[in-house]
């Protein structure tokens, strides 16, 4: 079963706009991490974010950590068309040490 | 530094027969896990391996093994192939337990 689940499944938009993409969760969590996946490849590490920690940055990446809502948000800022692929977040549901995954949101980006 | 690297990239196998999937670590990492994704999805944990030993299994069927060797590299093993067993097979390692995860390009097998 999935622990986290990102919404919205599919995302498109035009270069230059902002992508936000929403992570919703079932169980307390020690951290939550970001990955991107571009076409079915391995995935690359984002960022990650603590319990205790409620916003970061990294470049043009904004996340965001509601515990009390069990929720976090990715923004992109100044989206480009490189950035088109797959978004997931993964959580370690009861503060186990085992990333579990949600389905993914998938980001297009037009030039 | 070289990242994970896993070979092979693809593998086509027919029913019944027997796969091996190798996976070499980010140098000085000492925990290797395995997830399968199955197109559409979000990767599905198999295994943990850390100092060569087994630290956690996912929902997998026992035709699924893996092992760690003494250079941290590891081999995941799948018995008695079905057609569902057609996914990306990723590997990912990390300097420890609850430590960040960094993913290789993933072995994609096909199962006719």
């Amino acid at each position: 079963s999935q622990q986290g689940e990102e919404d919205p499944q599919a995302l498109s938009i035009q270069e230059g706009e902002n992508a936000t993409m929403n992570c919703s969760y079932k169980t307390s969590i020690n951290n939550l991490q970001w990955y991107r996946q571009n076409s079915g490849r391995g995935l690359v590490h984002l960022i990650l974010i603590r319990s205790n920690e409620r916003e970061k940055h990294s470049g043009r990446l904004r996340v965001t950590l509601d515990t009390s809502k069990k929720s976090s948000s990715l923004l992109i800022t100044a989206s480009r068309a490189a950035d088109t692929a797959s978004y997931f977040c993964a959580t370690d549901p009861g503060g186990s040490y085992i990333p579990t995954f949600g389905r993914g949101t998938s980001l297009i980006v037009h030039p | 530094d070289a990242g994970v690297t896993q070979s092979p990239t693809h593998l086509i196998k027919t029913r019944g027969q027997q796969v091996t999937l190798r996976c070499s670590p980010i140098s000085g990492h000492k925990s290797v896990s395995w997830y399968q994704q199955v197109l559409g999805q979000g990767p599905q944990f198999i295994f943990q391996y850390y100092e060569k030993e087994e630290r956690g299994r996912g929902n997998f069927p026992d035709r699924f093994s893996a092992r760690q060797f003494p250079n941290y590299s590891s081999e995941l093993n799948v018995n008695a192939l079905l057609l569902g067993d057609s996914a990306l097979y990723l590997c990912a390692s990390s300097l420890g337990l609850r430590e960040t995860q960094y993913f290789g390009p993933g072995t994609r097998l096909l199962v006719l």
